[in-house]
Parts: structure tokens; C-alpha cells; sequence
């Protein structure tokens, strides 16, 4: 199985500050990788697929970037709804992956 | 707009046996590959299993940790997709989620999810 491991698990920053979260994949996965979104009591929201593509409706304050083993989701100017959880997962091979999680915490 | 909504979660005893059901509505259904996914109560997301359409013989894939007790089906004419779940296991606990699958090119990921439905496997 490939493994996926997301850094930092949590995170802790200010409104109008840019992050950046990665995921490392324990083997090449090209490109096949899509960044989630989720906030308590919700379901996940697609935010980038193909590693880099963004999902229709999404702001572009949201960028995604890598190939192979190692990717990174930027989040420009954090706004209050920015805050929650963020998830990385690989669709390269069965089984479908998915990072540990970060959470993106409000300073 | 596409809409998944999940039903049948319930509180089951161990070695118990449930289905659910994820009813789509907003998108042509049968174009499309079915995937589940499921969360533990404060914990991250682990897929499930996958049910491919009609023109893909219906197959399916699964996680090594419910191959075997799950099983994956749809009901095109119904617009729903199923997930039957046997042999219960306390570690089987979590919310489930349906969650479409989108295809851009060679990229099938997942862009749509129901709001979940929660199973509770206790004695």
C-alpha cells in the first residue's frame, strides 16, 4: 500500500497569513493526488486534483504544486472559513490513501 | 447541483449486519464510478470501496480491512448505491460517507460527498 504522511499534523496561524502544508508519498504517484477540505461535522470538499488542477468553484488562494513523492498545498491570506482540516490522498493505486490529516488552527 | 444523501447508519452489536444506502440526485448516475469512504469518531478518513458502472461490469474494488464482511452495489435505476456491511467489528465505528467519483482525463478522484451517515458497532 502507499503510504501518504502529511506535516505538519496541525498548525497554528494568523488571519491573512499564507501556509503551506506537504504530503510525501511512500512511492512515485505522479500526479494522481487531490487535496481535501474538511470542517467539523462536514464532509470533505475537493480543493486540487492531478496535484495542481483546481477544482471548479474553488478561490485561488488555493495552490497545489509536486510530482512523484513529495506535494504542497498553499493557502494564500487565511480567512476565517479557511480554518479546519486539510487531507492529501493518493489515486494512483488501490488502496486509496490518505494522509493524516493537518488542522489549521486559528492563532 | 449533485447531491448525495446517506441513510441507515444505526447502533449495531458486534458480529451484526447493516446497510446503507446513498440515494444521487443532480448528475447522470450510471456515468458514474461510486466510491465509500468512512471516519472514525476524531480520526482521518480510510476508503472504503469502490463500485465501477455498467460498461466496467459492475466490478469492484476493496480495502484489505473489509474485504470480504462489505460489499459494494448499485441500483442504476434507482440512482442509489449500497454498502452492505456483515460481520461487525467495533473498529468498523465511524461516519460513512458516498463520494462520487470525476473523471478528468486519466484523473479519477473523488469530487462530490454525501453528509454522512453514522455507524455505531457496540454491545
Amino acid at each position: 500500500d502507499i503510504q501518504m504522511t502529511q506535516s505538519p499534523s496541525s498548525l497554528s496561524a494568523s488571519v491573512g497569513d499564507g501556509v503551506t502544508i506537504t504530503c510525501r508519498a511512500s512511492q512515485d504517484i505522479s500526479n494522481f493526488l487531490v487535496w481535501f477540505q474538511q470542517k467539523p461535522g462536514k464532509a470533505p470538499k475537493s480543493l486540487i486534483y492531478g496535484a495542481s488542477s483546481l477544482q471548479s468553484g474553488v478561490p485561488s488562494k488555493f495552490s497545489g504544486s509536486g510530482s512523484g513523492t513529495e506535494f504542497t498545498l498553499t493557502i494564500s491570506s487565511l480567512q476565517p472559513e479557511d480554518f479546519a482540516t486539510y487531507y492529501c490522498q493518493q489515486y494512483k493505486n488501490f488502496p486509496l490513501t490518505f494522509g493524516g490529516g493537518t488542522k489549521v488552527e486559528i492563532k | 447541483e449533485v447531491q448525495l444523501v446517506e441513510s441507515g447508519g444505526d447502533l449495531v452489536q458486534p458480529g451484526g449486519s447493516l446497510r446503507l444506502s446513498c440515494a444521487a440526485s443532480g448528475f447522470t448516475f450510471s456515468d458514474h464510478y461510486m466510491d465509500w469512504v468512512r471516519q472514525a469518531p476524531g480520526k482521518g478518513l480510510e476508503w472504503v470501496g469502490r463500485i465501477r458502472r455498467k460498461p466496467n461490469s459492475y466490478t469492484t474494488e476493496y480495502a484489505a480491512s473489509v474485504k470480504g464482511r462489505f460489499t459494494i452495489s448499485r441500483d442504476d435505476s434507482k440512482t442509489s448505491v449500497y454498502l452492505q456491511l456483515n460481520n461487525l467489528k467495533t473498529e468498523d465505528t465511524a461516519v460513512y460517507y458516498c463520494a462520487r467519483v470525476l473523471v478528468q482525463g486519466n484523473h479519477y478522484y473523488f469530487d462530490s460527498w454525501g453528509q454522512g451517515t453514522l455507524v455505531t458497532v457496540s454491545s
